[in-house]
């Protein structure tokens, strides 16, 4: 057990529709990170917050937005969803988003767009 | 754009057939490579990092070795628990913060 929780597990919504995927980082983590991970582009960097702050941004869609909130948990929204989105959403956590710290992955969230 | 290719995709090894499995990489300013696995239905979990050019880390029977190209993760006398999908990544700084790039993995799968 990784201390990542990711909620729900599954997910299966409809195109056009907006979906809200939660993180609760490891305790006492402040930096949370984004991954995408679909089979023919791998892992894929979308956003990292440290401390409540957005800190980078990698492929992150328009549609897509995060935030971190005061309790550093932090949340995906993603809208207008669409076929290719369907994938597996993945939040890691890290002390502070340093260079050299390894980075701890949650069980992730399978989204299925129908 | 830095890049990170894994090999083979996939390999398929019977149980005491040692291997290597391989990863090279383009980036400016490597600041780390790092080695994941990943089993189905579940997040990559760490297992090295490395840092500089002829550094070797090893747990069990899997030892990363870094040169200033590529990476190997050689698996000795694999056991079928091995199997899972091993993932590299490596970490550069862009405009101020450090980025992750994570190669597609290579699904190793071992047989008794």
């Amino acid at each position: 057990d990784s201390g990542v929780t990711q909620t729900p597990k599954h997910l299966i919504t409809a195109t056009g529709q907006r979906v809200t995927l939660r993180c609760s980082p490891r305790s006492g983590d402040l930096s949370v990170y984004w991954y995408q991970q679909s089979l023919d582009q791998g892992l894929q960097f979308l956003i990292q917050y440290y401390n409540g702050e957005e800190r980078a941004k990698g492929n992150i869609l328009e549609r897509f937005s995060a935030q971190q909130f005061p309790d550093l948990h932090s949340e995906l929204n993603l809208s207008s969803l669409e076929l290719g989105d369907s994938a597996l959403y993945f939040c890691a956590s890290s002390g502070r988003g340093a260079l050299g710290e390894k980075l701890f992955f949650g069980s992730g969230t399978q989204l299925s767009v129908l | 754009e830095d890049q990170v290719t894994q090999s083979p995709e996939a390999l398929r090894l019977q149980e005491g057939e040692s291997s290597s499995l391989n990863c090279s990489y383009t980036v400016s300013g490597l600041r780390g490579l790092f080695w994941y696995r990943q089993d189905p239905g579940k997040g990559p979990e760490f297992l090295f990092t490395l840092y500089s050019a002829g550094e070797e880390k090893e747990k069990e029977r899997l030892k990363a070795t870094l040169t200033k190209k590529e990476s190997f993760l050689h698996i000795t006398a694999p056991k079928p628990e091995d199997s899972a999908t091993y993932l590299c990544a490596v970490q550069a700084v862009k405009s101020g913060y450090s980025t992750l790039t994570f190669g597609k993995g290579t699904m190793l799968l071992v047989s008794p």
